[in-house]
């Protein structure tokens, strides 16, 4: 089976702009989080879709967002880039969601100038 | 605040040494997840534990889920050069009615060979 991809693997953007990112999950999987890793934070949960519905939601301001498509592709969408913003984002999915064995993608490296 | 602590942050041992990481929650954890994140790549999953006072081992990896489901310990024994790398607990928690996956920071570890 292919693995999770995600694209751009790198992305190097200005303050105040926008960026989408993209994400395809496993083949068969239902559910793709977002987690956002930086040096300082760590690993920090964004959201969570399954079919097509955001099922979980972190505690990040409303500049990020996402969608996901009928078939399982996910994307995600920050508007208004900050500095901070500069960070590993990283899609996961698996069969049914969070509770269970998560498969990371190698990440869109970010970085806001 | 950080719900899900884990320490140490990092742990430098020579080859063939033990290793543990410890992982700690106020409150109660319906599950457990460990993952492994090599330099430069993305978390890979090792294991999930449930039931209180679980213990799973892979090879010369031990885990162990606490009586109370509040802590979570990982130790590698006799560690070699491929273990390199940081590990991720992450635990499950009801926040504002909600179950998120909460990630630890990591325990990063270095060895020397």
């Amino acid at each position: 089976k292919a693995g999770v991809t995600q694209t751009p693997r790198y992305l190097i953007k200005t303050r105040g702009q926008q960026v989408t990112l993209s994400c395809s999950p496993i083949s068969g999987h239902r559910s793709v989080s977002w987690y956002q890793q930086t040096p300082g934070q760590g690993l920090q949960f964004l959201f969570e879709y399954f079919s097509e519905t955001q099922r979980n939601k972190g505690n990040f301001p409303g500049r990020f967002s996402g969608r996901q498509f009928s078939n399982s592709r996910s994307e995600m969408n920050v508007s208004t880039l900050e500095l901070g913003d500069s960070a590993l984002y990283l899609c996961a999915s698996s069969f049914s969601g969070t509770n269970y064995e998560q498969y990371f993608g190698p990440g869109t490296r970010l970085t806001v100038t | 605040g950080q719900q899900v602590m884990q320490i140490p942050q990092y742990q430098h041992v020579q080859e063939g040494e033990d290793f543990t990481t410890y992982c700690n929650s106020s409150t109660t954890l319906s599950n457990i997840q460990w993952y492994k994140q090599r330099p430069g790549g993305h978390p890979v999953f090792l294991i999930q534990l449930v039931k209180s006072g679980e213990v799973k081992k892979q090879k010369r990896l031990t885990f162990q889920f606490g009586e109370a489901k509040k802590n979570s310990s990982l130790h590698i024994t006799a560690t070699q050069t491929t273990d390199v790398g940081t590990y991720f607990c992450a635990g499950r928690i009801i926040i504002q009615g909600a179950q998120k996956l909460v990630f630890g920071q990591g325990t990063r570890l270095t060895i020397n060979p």
